[in-house]
């Protein structure tokens, strides 16, 4: 079985201030790992995923993530944040390749 | 193609009544799931299906749901006899072929509130 940690529920960051959003996830078998963001009253929408290869993934609208087999993490990062980024992201692993198992998400407010 | 629809996007019932969602996926895409997002979580897995075949099924879907893909193209998702306990985000997302590589596009959702 697989679970997935979002290890902040609440991020509230300054414009054009970085923000680092944490999931940790547990299986026992090589994974898929995804980030995607929501925001209100919209589907989600992947921002990067991991499938192989380099750890350092690059995703749209400045986002990246790292993949950390060690110490089983994919934190996504980003540099400088804008209002717009203002959303839910939710981590995602898929250890089928198929279906995704989600976290509970982290809601960022950026303010001005 | 404009993605994934999803109708409608609000439904309010009363408990006990039936509902039916539905979901048109990417014409090109052959696989197609439902995920259900309670407030303050992220989507769960409900189910899935390969052209018109339903392959795998949650154990978060009671004997109360139903979804079908006739045709393997759009798929509809009934809940009967519904209860409080139904109210949520119900998301469609389709892809093509199974592998995640491929991309998986979701729809906005239909947002059940059971009262």
């Amino acid at each position: 079985a697989q679970s997935v940690t979002q290890l902040d529920s609440q991020v509230p960051v300054f414009e054009e201030a970085p923000v680092e959003l944490r999931c940790n996830y547990s299986s026992s078998v090589s994974v898929y790992l995804f980030w995607y963001v929501q925001y209100p009253n919209q589907g989600l929408q992947l921002l990067l995923k991991y499938l192989s290869g380099s750890t350092l993934v690059k995703g749209i609208n400045g986002f990246e993530a790292e993949f950390n087999k060690s110490q089983t993490s994919f934190h996504l990062r980003k540099p400088s944040v804008h209002i717009s980024d203002t959303a839910e992201y939710f981590c995602a692993v898929s250890p089928e390749g198929y279906k995704l198992s989600f976290g509970a998400g982290t809601t960022v407010t950026v303010r001005a | 193609d404009t993605g994934v629809s999803q109708d409608p996007r609000h439904k309010i019932t009363k408990r006990g009544q039936n509902v039916t969602f539905r979901c048109d996926p990417i014409s090109e895409h052959n696989r197609l799931y439902w995920y259900r997002q309670t407030l303050g979580q992220g989507p769960e897995f409900l189910t899935y299906f390969q052209n018109e075949a339903q392959l795998e099924k949650s154990r978060l879907l009671s004997d109360r749901f139903s979804a079908e893909r006739p045709k393997g193209s759009f798929s509809t998702l009934e809940i009967q006899r519904t209860e409080q306990g139904d109210s949520a985000m119900y998301l469609c997302a389709s892809s093509f072929k199974g592998d995640l590589n491929y991309g998986y596009t979701f729809g906005s959702g239909t947002r059940l509130t059971v009262v």
